[in-house]
């Protein structure tokens, strides 16, 4: 079926540290992948998407890269800043039973940025 | 402004309570979703409306019910709830359904 694996955290980094938060998938074709972040005390927002292999989404300062022969889509930025802590979450779209398509999300990783 | 609005923002109800948790979306989009979101565990998706019609229901207990009168409102109604039942709950909503989806702030709901 399909699955979407975080790294479990919490991942904690001290401010212009170098960020990389693993995803890998199992799907059926080649899906369309996002990264959604999750701010404190708030609802999830798109930060960023690949619809096909080898596309590098990228926002803020985030980039991930759709790898199919690893099916990774692993989430990095250069430098860290306190405003960055939040959940982030990997995220597949797949077809659900009834024909139509579904977003399929992982457990989510906290990041927290230290001073 | 997200352009999709959720209340209460909080709700607190006891076990024999009934309630409806709103959502509304001024995107003008087709697709509707609930998600539970419980501490330390993933993002359960609960409700799929596509066009006004549910299109997936995951095992969700019947205490939780929900509405779609239109595109662009959903409601959850509330009856008879566990303490388990406390959680986050998102609505979000997208384009087509799979598509993109943009999410309210949440209601956080306490059942005691």
């Amino acid at each position: 079926g399909n699955s979407v694996t975080q790294m479990e955290g919490p991942v904690t980094l001290s401010e212009e540290a170098f960020l990389t938060i693993n995803c890998t998938y199992t799907a059926t074709g080649y899906p369309s992948l996002f990264w959604y972040v999750q701010y404190p005390g708030e609802g999830l927002q798109l930060l960023l998407k690949a619809t096909k292999a080898d596309d590098k989404g990228s926002n803020k300062g985030f980039e991930a890269t759709y790898r199919k022969e690893t099916t990774s889509f692993h989430l990095e930025k250069g430098s860290v800043q306190v405003s960055d802590s939040a959940v982030y979450f990997c995220a597949l779209r797949a077809q659900g039973a009834g024909g139509y398509n579904k977003l399929i999300f992982g457990a989510g990783t906290r990041l927290a940025v230290h001073p | 402004e997200t352009g999709v609005t959720q209340t209460p923002r909080h709700l607190v109800m006891g076990m024999t309570n009934k309630k409806s948790l709103k959502c509304e979306q001024h995107l003008g989009h087709n697709a509707m979703y609930w998600y539970k979101q419980s501490a330390k565990k993933p993002l359960e998706l609960m409700f799929v409306y596509s066009l006004e019609e549910r299109v997936e229901n995951n095992s969700v207990p019947s205490r939780f019910s929900p509405e779609c009168p239109n595109s662009s409102h959903l409601f959850l109604h509330l009856h008879t709830l566990q303490p388990e039942d406390s959680a986050l709950y998102l609505c979000a909503s997208s384009r087509r359904e799979g598509d993109e989806q943009f999410f309210g702030p949440g209601t956080r709901l306490t059942v005691l």
